[in-house]
């Protein structure tokens, strides 16, 4: 099986909270995890990746958390803003032709 | 300033009438790719190309054509769209096919089929 599964669909946080949005898959031979924001209007841009061989990878405010057992990953925003309410898409890259595929998004709500 | 350009950003046609969607990229990206979003489907990829003149199917090609005859450019043509086409559509690209590169988007096309 190819597919990534997102959850959850939407997430609304208090501004300073800490949301968390899961995606798990099937195939192994994934190997490359990304993370995507989109704001209305926009195409998605690159937030933050992380590679199987790490368990976690920060980049300022955003945490990836990957176990590759449980064949999860998960994003986690700290100290969340209103600035970062937007959709969030999880992916992973298929290595045979390094296409993208990609988790159904989680729409985020920061309330301020 | 490095950017994807898509044309128009919104079309309304019936059913049929054939369209061009165009894409252009000024970062000298080899691999480009058109995507449509459906809400609760995520993206899905419908062609790519790896480099001029060289193009595949992604997951959800019917209905589709592309052509990659320069290395900026990356039209999505509807021969003869239905509403099932009704869709948001993003073209991307990125430096090369390698792995573990970000792919950078256009700021999308909305096409309604009546």
């Amino acid at each position: 099986q190819q597919q990534v599964k997102q959850s959850p669909q939407s997430l609304i946080v208090q501004k300073g909270g800490i949301p968390i949005i899961n995606c798990a898959y099937e195939n192994t031979a994934f190997d490359y995890f990304p993370w995507y924001q989109q704001f209305p209007g926009k195409g998605p841009a690159l937030l933050i990746a992380i590679r199987p061989d790490v368990s976690e990878k920060k980049e300022g405010r955003f945490t990836i958390s990957f176990n590759k057992s449980a064949k999860q990953f998960s994003l986690h925003i700290m100290d969340s803003q209103p600035g970062d309410s937007a959709t969030y898409f999880c992916a992973a890259e298929r290595d045979s032709n390094y296409q993208l595929i990609w988790g159904a998004g989680t729409k985020l709500i920061i309330k301020p | 300033e490095a950017q994807v350009t898509q044309n128009p950003r919104y079309l309304i046609t019936v059913t049929g009438k054939k369209l061009t969607v165009t894409c252009s990229q000024n970062m000298n990206h080899e691999y480009m790719s058109w995507y449509r979003q459906d809400p609760g489907l995520g993206l899905r990829q419908i062609y790519y190309s790896m480099n001029v003149e060289v193009t595949d199917k992604g997951d959800v090609p019917e209905g589709y054509k592309v052509s990659r005859k320069e290395k900026r450019n990356f039209p999505l043509i509807l021969e003869s769209p239905s509403p099932n086409q009704t869709s948001l559509y993003f073209c991307a690209s990125s430096l090369s096919s390698m792995g573990g590169q970000p792919q950078h988007f256009g700021d999308g096309t909305r096409l309604s089929i009546l």
